[in-house]
């Protein structure tokens, strides 16, 4: 089973709709991150949380928000998706007792559209 | 701020050959540096990461190389194998005032037979 799941894999949307990305970890990391890839730009820092009651904004949080329900899972929240939402969403987990190192692992990817 | 380039954006080669992918970075305070593989449409998957104490690491075919002084890194991969192609991702942790992980755009890896 992977350690770092997301869902869904691919959701095609409308403009204007609320949109919720879930992620859900099995490897006991406290640290969870949420970016975005866009074709030329590389990976952007959305979110990220260090712990379940720390949130933080990242390079580019304008439009989203996110909640982190328990240490294993962290959401992505679009109230309300435009088109230039549509992207491919990674979440990210890493661990601070190895802080030093502070590698970090990912899901597999939600290729989300927006028209 | 901390900028991450990676060149060549895009590389081809015959299957055997050894090749070498190089990774810039503007700030060299940084805590470690990561080399990722990205298949088309897929997630990211760590292949190495170097410490800032460390000038190396190997794993398998692929050594990654850091040199902070001058803001570098290679990955090299030996005896390329059509299974290598895909885009290879470096990102640093740290450096330009953040303690957050800033990506290269990547090089897309051609292997063939």
């Amino acid at each position: 089973d992977a350690d770092v799941t997301q869902t869904p894999r691919n959701r095609i949307t409308k403009t204007g709709k609320r949109i919720m990305l879930e992620c859900s970890q099995t490897k006991g990391h406290d640290r969870m991150y949420w970016y975005r890839q866009d074709p030329g730009l590389g990976l952007r820092l959305i979110y990220y949380s260090f712990d379940v009651k720390d949130i933080n904004k990242g390079e580019i949080s304008d439009g989203y928000s996110v909640s982190r329900q328990a240490q294993a899972k962290f959401s992505l929240s679009l109230e309300s998706a435009i088109p230039n939402q549509t992207a491919l969403y990674f979440c990210a987990t890493s661990d601070s007792s190895r802080a030093f190192q502070n590698e970090q692992f990912f899901g597999p990817g939600t290729r989300l559209t927006v028209l | 701020k901390q900028e991450v380039t990676q060149i060549p954006a895009a590389l081809s080669v015959p299957e055997g050959e050894n090749l070498v992918l190089n990774c810039s970075f503007t700030d060299s305070a940084i805590y470690n540096l990561q080399w990722f593989r990205q298949d088309p449409g897929k997630g990211l998957t760590s292949l190495l990461l170097i410490q800032s104490s460390q000038r190396e690491q190997t794993s398998g075919r692929l050594n990654a190389s850091l040199d902070k002084s001058s803001g570098r890194s290679t990955l090299y991969i030996a005896a390329s194998q059509p299974g290598d192609s895909a885009t290879y991702l470096c990102a640093v942790l740290g450096g330009g005032n953040t303690d957050k992980l800033i990506f290269g755009t990547g090089t897309r890896l051609q292997v063939f037979p």
